[in-house]
Parts: structure tokens; C-alpha cells; sequence
């Protein structure tokens, strides 16, 4: 079975612009959740979908938001970048609620 | 105070030894993911346990719901275990597991 992907993989931006990061998850799995990792503050956990439905969401600004679709691909937004948005960010599936999470390689943005 | 607490934050140890990572938290969870990160991002989930040990290969993780407290042990270790060890509860407020709630990450250098 495929791994978990997600891309682009790297990207450049400028403050102000907006970013689409785009994550597959393994076949079959309903659940995608999203973090963000950072030197100073970790990991941080964004959004939770299952099913379409966002169940749980992280503490960020709403400038973060996020979807699923009916084949459990999962897009995440960040409009009006600001410099601190620079982070590497995480996709993970799994089958259902709970359970081992299968994570993507990530993407690492830049906000210059 | 951070919800999840690992210790110690950096760990250099000699190819052969007997390694333990402690992590305790001050949640009620449902669940506890040790995961490893290896230089460029990729993470990988070890274990999710939640209740008594669990052993896969040289890797051996132990949770004590009680105590709120869990240990990662690594046997006969070796350089390729190099990495970062994260502990990640599941809170048992959610319902899911989307809002893990991590530690900070051990850095574990093994030397040849």
C-alpha cells in the first residue's frame, strides 16, 4: 500500500500570500489530521477530519482551515502568511478515531 | 506547565547501551504514541499503547495509567536509532485522537 503523501513538499512565500498543502492519506484510512512543528513550540496538532467533518480543531488563528473530501483527501489553507507561519507541516491517517497514525514526509514552508 | 513532559530532553549514549526515555503527563487520556522523527522530518509511529508494555524488536514501551507516566526502552543500542523519540497523548476529553497533545521530543545520539 502507498504511504501517506503530501505536497508540494517545499515551498517559498511571502507574507501576505496564501498556501494550499495538499494530503493523501493511505487507502482506506477515513481519518486525517494536521500539525504543525516548529523549533520553538513543537508539534502542535491543527485539524482533525473524519468523514468529510472536521471533529476536532488545534488552537490557531482562522486564518488556518482546512477540508476533506469524499475520497479522504485532505487540503489544509493558511491565508495572509505571516513570518512565524514558517514550519514544517504534518499530515497523518489512520483508519478510524483512534489508532496508529500513519505520517507524511511533510511540507516545508517558507515565509520570507 | 506542558500537559506532556519527557525526559531528558538530550541523550548521548554509546553503541550497546540500554536506553529509557520517560515521558509523564497531567491529562486523562484514552491513549500514548511513541513516535521517532529522524533528521528531514519523517516520522514514524512506534507504539501506541494503552495499558501495560509492549515489545517490538529492541524497542520496549511501558505505560502506568496510574502514575501517568510511560517509558520508551531501547535495547543493545545502535547508531541508526539516532533520532528524536516523541511522546503524544491522546486525551480522553476529544473522543478522538485528532487532538494528540505532544511533548517536546527526546534527541537520542548513539555513538559508534
Amino acid at each position: 500500500k502507498a504511504g501517506v503523501t503530501q505536497t508540494p513538499r517545499y515551498l517559498i512565500k511571502t507574507r501576505g500570500q496564501q498556501v494550499t498543502l495538499s494530503c493523501s492519506p493511505i487507502s482506506g484510512h477515513r481519518s486525517v489530521s494536521w500539525y504543525q512543528q516548529t523549533p520553538g513550540q513543537g508539534l502542535q496538532f491543527l485539524f482533525e477530519y473524519f468523514s468529510e467533518t472536521q471533529r476536532n480543531k488545534g488552537n490557531f488563528p482562522g486564518r488556518f482551515s482546512g477540508r476533506q473530501f469524499s475520497n479522504s483527501r485532505s487540503e489544509m489553507n493558511v491565508s495572509t502568511l505571516e513570518l512565524g507561519d514558517s514550519a514544517l507541516y504534518l499530515c497523518a491517517s489512520s483508519l478510524g478515531l483512534v489508532g496508529e497514525q500513519y505520517f507524511g514526509p511533510g511540507t516545508r514552508l517558507t515565509v520570507t | 506547565k506542558n500537559e506532556v513532559e519527557q525526559s531528558p530532553q538530550n541523550l548521548t549514549a554509546q553503541e550497546g547501551e540500554f536506553i529509557t526515555i520517560n515521558c509523564s503527563y497531567s491529562v486523562g487520556i484514552s491513549a500514548l504514541h511513541w513516535l521517532q522523527q529522524h533528521p528531514g522530518g519523517g516520522i514514524v509511529s512506534l507504539f501506541m499503547l494503552s495499558s501495560g508494555k509492549k515489545k517490538h524488536g529492541r524497542l520496549i514501551a511501558t505505560i502506568n495509567i496510574q502514575e501517568k507516566h510511560s517509558s520508551l526502552h531501547i535495547t543493545a543500542s545502535h547508531p541508526r536509532d539516532s533520532a528524536v523519540y516523541i511522546c503524544a497523548v491522546i486525551p480522553n476529553y476529544g473522543g478522538s485522537q485528532g487532538n494528540l497533545i505532544f511533548g517536546k521530543g527526546t534527541k537520542l545520539s548513539v555513538k559508534p
